[in-house]
């Protein structure tokens, strides 16, 4: 079974602009969660998003969004970046929200703003 | 104070050496306990879950969870080279609110 798979793996953005990234979860899991990881601050929670509708959100401001499509796949966006936003963004899914301790992690994106 | 606390080393063992990694918490609601691993440049990788309270053993991992003391823990026996990585504790309440760890990284020297 395929695993979590994120696009793009890398981007580079400057100041300013916005950025779509992509998350396809594991087949057969219909939840999906982002997070933001830094050095600094860690894995922290963005958004968990089940059956289309976000069932959960972190505390982030509100240039980060996020969908989720009827095949589960789901995206987010970040508006306005600021070099702050420089981080590896995760996605992760399970089967559903109450099995998120059992969730699996995709490679991530990397995203550097100038 | 955080509510998952957890050294982030960084720890260096001989390979075969049994390795403790540890991790407190403040929120007593919290259920389930995870542990990742995360190699460089990855995202994190699942090792391992518990429920509650007890110990979980998978291969030459062993997870143990202290409810009473809010204190969990995960062994790792004969350590290779290949585990070297940062290791990640998680945890979560009945609402599937998650909280990670810092992370503490490991290397296991041949």
């Amino acid at each position: 079974k395929a695993g979590v798979t994120q696009t793009p793996r890398y981007l580079i953005k400057t100041r300013g602009q916005q950025v779509t990234l992509s998350c396809s979860p594991i087949s057969g899991h219909r939840s999906v969660s982002w997070y933001q990881q830094t050095p600094g601050q860690g894995l922290q929670f963005l958004f968990e998003y089940f059956s289309e509708t976000q069932r959960n959100k972190g505390n982030f401001p509100g240039r980060f969004s996020g969908r989720q499509f009827s095949n589960s796949r789901s995206e987010m966006n970040v508006s306005t970046l600021e070099l702050g936003d420089s981080a590896l963004y995760l996605c992760a899914s399970s089967l559903d929200p109450d099995r998120i301790y059992e969730q699996y992690f995709g490679p991530g994106t990397r995203l550097t703003v100038t | 104070q955080k509510e998952v606390e957890q050294d982030p080393g960084p720890l260096s063992v001989p390979e075969g050496a049994i390795v403790s990694l540890n991790c407190t918490y403040s929120n007593s609601a919290f259920q389930y306990f995870m542990w990742y691993r995360q190699y460089s440049r990855k995202g994190p990788e699942l090792l391992m879950y518990t429920y509650s309270s007890g110990n979980k053993e998978d291969g030459r991992f062993t997870a143990q969870v202290d409810k009473s003391s809010k204190y969990i823990s995960l062994f790792i026996r004969d350590s290779q080279p290949s585990d070297s990585a940062t290791y990640l504790c998680a945890m979560s309440n009945n609402n599937n609110d998650m909280r990670f760890g810092a992370g503490t990284r490991l290397t296991v020297k041949p």
